[in-house]
């Protein structure tokens, strides 16, 4: 059972203009959620983050907007760039008796075209 | 500083053989997790020490997999014996404080034929 969902495995982009990469969760216990950039070969990395608290985190050309009653989250890059171009995974926690265990989507690969 | 390390970075190895991918975190990071991701889907949670402690195994599949972390700083985990839906790729990642600063290895592609 995919507690965390991202529905759309690919997403082309220009240069310039916006991205926006959702991502849906089903456990209504999940409070805190976060945004992981991977690139071939390498390691998942931290990008951005949002606690339950919030409905909106910015940081730079990233901003991540959360819909806690429909249980969505997304992530806009404005304006994104061809480095932008990797497989970017949602993932959720339970910051209050959950651990540090994160909980991941199967991610979304975006590609930044010229 | 040095990131977190793993090795080696593939393995192809034949159902029924046995593999220890290990994984030295950053020094000083008292907290370790394993995550695997296999083809295509999502990266999954397997396991996580506070030093040489097991906080949570919640994630491990089934008792082929062995975890251990001796003198709480790198940590292995063996795969005996594999099997063909082993496959996958086997992330670590390291974090100081009991929070979300994860950093992540590379990974380690294991491939069982």
């Amino acid at each position: 059972d995919q507690q965390v969902k991202q529905n759309s495995p690919s997403l082309s982009v220009q240069e310039g203009r916006i991205s926006i990469l959702n991502c849906d969760y089903t456990n209504s216990m999940f409070d805190y959620f976060l945004w992981y950039k991977k690139y071939p070969a390498e390691g998942p990395t931290f990008l951005i983050s949002i606690s339950s608290i919030k409905d909106k985190n910015e940081d730079g050309r990233f901003t991540v907007f959360l819909n806690k009653s429909a249980k969505h989250l997304s992530l806009h890059i404005v304006p994104s760039q061809p480095g932008d171009s990797a497989v970017y995974f949602c993932a959720a926690s339970r910051l209050t008796g959950g651990g540090n265990k994160l909980t991941f989507g199967t991610g979304t690969q975006l590609k930044v075209e010229l | 500083e040095a990131g977190v390390t793993q090795f080696p970075s593939h393995s192809v190895i034949e159902k029924g053989q046995t593999v220890t991918l290990r994984c030295d975190p950053i020094s000083g990071h008292d907290n370790l997790y394993w995550y695997r991701r296999v083809m295509g889907k999502e990266i999954k949670f397997l396991l996580h020490f506070v030093k040489e402690s097991k906080q949570d195994e919640s994630g491990m599949p089934n008792n082929r997999f062995l975890a251990e972390r001796t003198g709480g700083t790198y940590s292995t985990l063996k795969v005996q014996p594999a099997e063909l839906e082993d496959s996958g790729v086997y992330f670590c990642a390291s974090s100081q404080a009991r929070g979300y600063g994860y950093t992540f290895g590379s990974g380690t592609r294991l491939t069982v034929v």
